[in-house]
């Protein structure tokens, strides 16, 4: 079965801080993908990335950047000076196929992220 | 603009009358899914389709159900049988098996709706 575990339930810092939201991910099937998504208090899920399980290289998308590495089994999720806009819950999703091709995603239970001013 | 909508974003109801949630998308997307959120347990999915005529239930569809006329909406009702359904819940969309690009099951979200009931 799979599971996502976000085990950092809140996380505040200092504008201008970096900060790191972890994800580690459980699987038996070797093709998956992985997902970002970020939720800000009007309630909409708003998709950041995207990595498929056979591409472990890392992504920098501005203050942005992930790092995936399935010798652990995570996908960590890094902001790089962090801005009062980055305040939301931040949620981390495995999607693998199930039988007739129907793709099943599994949450984490989200990080809330808090940046102070 | 292409998306999903969602209504209504707030709803209040009385212990013991059915509601329901309207979601509806113009992405010309297949597979339809309806999650519920409460807070610290993430999503948890209710039901889901793939094809339009066609549903199937997720991990928590005790007191819900849904129906699939047409491919642009996904109706969700939540019943008196639910024994706890105030909660924060969230359509989704996804390219679906059927479409011409593979789905990696990366989803579109609605602006959700927030159901209390009192």
């Amino acid at each position: 079965a799979q599971k996502v575990t976000q085990a950092q339930t809140e996380i505040s810092v200092v504008e201008k801080e970096d900060v790191t939201l972890d994800c580690v991910y459980e699987t038996r099937d070797t093709t998956y993908y992985l997902f970002w998504y970020k939720q800000p208090p009007s309630g909409e899920l708003v998709f950041l990335i995207r990595r498929n399980s056979f591409d472990e290289q890392n992504e920098i998308s501005g203050r942005y950047s992930w790092n995936f590495q399935k010798s652990t089994s995570s996908f960590n999720f890094t902001i790089t000076a962090s801005q009062v806009v980055d305040s939301a819950v931040y949620f981390c999703a495995l999607s693998e196929a199930e039988s007739g091709g129907y793709q099943k995603v599994t949450f984490g239970t989200g990080t809330k992220l808090q940046v102070i001013p | 603009d292409g998306g999903i909508t969602q209504s209504p974003k707030y709803l209040f109801r009385k212990e013991g009358q059915n509601v329901t949630l309207s979601c509806e998308q113009n992405l010309n997307h297949d597979a339809m899914y309806w999650y519920r959120q409460d807070p610290g347990q993430g999503l948890r999915l209710i039901y889901y389709s793939q094809i339009v005529n066609d549903f199937q239930k997720g991990d928590i569809a005790e007191g819900y159900s849904v129906s699939r006329e047409k491919k642009e909406s996904f109706p969700l009702t939540v019943t008196s049988a639910q024994k706890n359904p105030t909660a924060f819940y969230l359509c989704a969309s996804s390219i679906g098996i059927r479409g011409r690009v593979v789905d990696t099951g990366e989803l579109f979200f609605g602006e959700g709706s927030r159901l209390t009931v009192l």
